[in-house]
């Protein structure tokens, strides 16, 4: 079945430290992808996307993230972490078809320490 | 107003009242969700319409009940609700619906309480 994983539930980092949020989707043909934020009480903001093309794509509020096929990942990252990143970090993958149907994972919380 | 809109955007419900959710958006888009997030769990879709016709219902129990009037608004009319639907209800939008490369807009969410 197709799904996503991401592993880390929660993870803390230091204000000013890089952070890498981990995704993975299940094999089979490439999904596009995408990396969502939900602050506390809010609705899911997206950050990025990767249809094709270059595998490293930028995104908004200094993210980045890196598709790579061998490994089915789409890991997100920022090289320096600032307060008001603190958030929910939503991987999601849309394997085409008639109802453009995103499948998430379950999120991974993240904490920045002062 | 821009992008998606939703209305309440708390809403606290006995297990007998009927109540309606609305959601709106403001960026011309054809294709309209409703998602459920629970506590711990993936967000589970729920509903699609396209151009005002529903092309997907996620096995969604029938105490609720979408309605799309046009391509702008979507109502989530709830009835007779568990306390076990308890969630964050997320309404979405996006151009079009084929391929999968269209993009979701979210609102902010209804925060539902069933008592």
């Amino acid at each position: 079945a197709q799904s996503v994983t991401q592993p880390d539930i929660h993870i803390t980092v230091s204000e000013g430290a890089s952070l890498e949020l981990r995704c993975n989707y299940s094999y089979g043909a490439t999904p596009y992808l995408f990396w969502y934020v939900q602050s506390p009480g809010q609705g899911l903001q997206l950050l990025l996307k990767y249809f094709s093309g270059d595998t490293l794509v930028q995104g908004i509020k200094g993210f980045e993230a890196e598709f790579k096929r061998s490994q089915s990942s789409f890991n997100l990252r920022k090289p320096s972490v600032h307060w008001s990143d603190a958030a929910e970090y939503f991987c999601a993958a849309n394997y085409g078809g008639a109802t453009n149907k995103l499948i998430f994972g379950t999120g991974t919380l993240l904490a920045v320490q002062p | 107003e821009t992008g998606v809109t939703q209305t309440p955007r708390h809403l606290v419900m006995g297990m007998t009242n009927k109540k309606s959710l609305k959601c709106e958006q403001h960026l011309g888009h054809n294709a309209m969700y409703w998602y459920k997030q629970s506590a711990k769990k993936p967000l589970e879709l729920m509903f699609v319409y396209n151009f005002k016709e529903q092309t997907e219902n996620n096995s969604v129990p029938s105490r609720f009940s979408p309605e799309c009037p046009n391509s702008s608004h979507l109502f989530l009319h709830l009835h007779t609700l568990q306390p076990e639907d308890s969630a964050l209800y997320l309404c979405a939008s996006s151009q079009g619906l084929a391929g999968g490369s269209y993009e979701q807009y979210f609102g902010p969410g209804t925060r539902l309480t069933v008592t």
